[in-house]
């Protein structure tokens, strides 16, 4: 089953425009981390965001986690074209055996009009 | 810095053959992780191999299986193909509990 679950599932946006995806996820987790993937290929590390921190910024990106409602948001601003790709949230849980494998939602598929 | 890498690229197999991939993880990144990627879907997690030895596995038949070599290279081998193995397969590599780095995976086709 999936741990996280992004939404909206697909988000299409003017270039210029400010792009939020939200993730919600069910277990206490280490951290959580967004990743993006271009049409197919292997997904980039964007950001991480431990569970004691509640904001971290990296250039256009900014994640907020909210851990008692079990959330996260991604904000991109100043969307541009090569923004266009499919956004996935992953999370880590505290505990044994599986504590480091990152568990995926189905992801968000963004597509920013030029 | 070499990133994670995979091979081949893209595989085309037929149906109840095997189908070898392989990955090569990011210098001193002791685990590795199998997932798979069928179209349209989200990662489903396959297999997480750390110290060379076998920690977890998804919910997965047992031919899917694989291993990891004393270099912390890995292979996953699929055996007995079924048509909805066709999918990415994508490799990690991560130190501890920090990001995981992919490969750019190994679109694997049963026909």
């Amino acid at each position: 089953s999936q741990q996280g679950e992004e939404d909206p599932q697909a988000l299409s946006i003017q270039e210029g425009e400010n792009a939020t995806m939200n993730c919600s996820y069910k277990t206490s987790i280490n951290n959580l981390q967004w990743y993006r993937q271009n049409s197919g290929r292997g997904l980039v590390h964007l950001i991480l965001i431990r569970s004691n921190e509640r904001e971290k910024h990296s250039g256009r990106l900014r994640v907020t986690l909210d851990t008692s409602k079990k959330s996260s948001s991604l904000l991109i601003t100043a969307s541009r074209a090569a923004d266009t790709a499919s956004y996935f949230c992953a999370t880590t849980q505290p505990g044994s055996g599986g504590s480091y494998i990152p568990t995926f939602g189905r992801g968000t598929s963004l597509i920013v009009h030029p | 810095e070499a990133g994670v890498t995979q091979s081949p690229t893209h595989l085309i197999k037929t149906r109840g053959q095997q189908a070898t991939l392989r990955c090569s993880p990011i210098s001193g990144h002791t685990s590795v992780y199998w997932y798979q990627q069928a179209l349209g879907l989200g990662l489903q997690f396959l297999l997480w191999y750390d110290e060379g030895e076998e920690r977890n596995r998804g919910n997965f038949p047992p031919r899917f299986s694989g291993r990891q070599f004393p270099n912390y290279s890995s292979e996953l081998n699929v055996n007995a193909l079924e048509l909805e193995d066709s999918a990415l397969y994508l490799c990690a590599s991560k130190s501890g509990t920090l990001e995981a780095f992919f490969g750019q995976g190994t679109r694997l086709t049963v026909v």
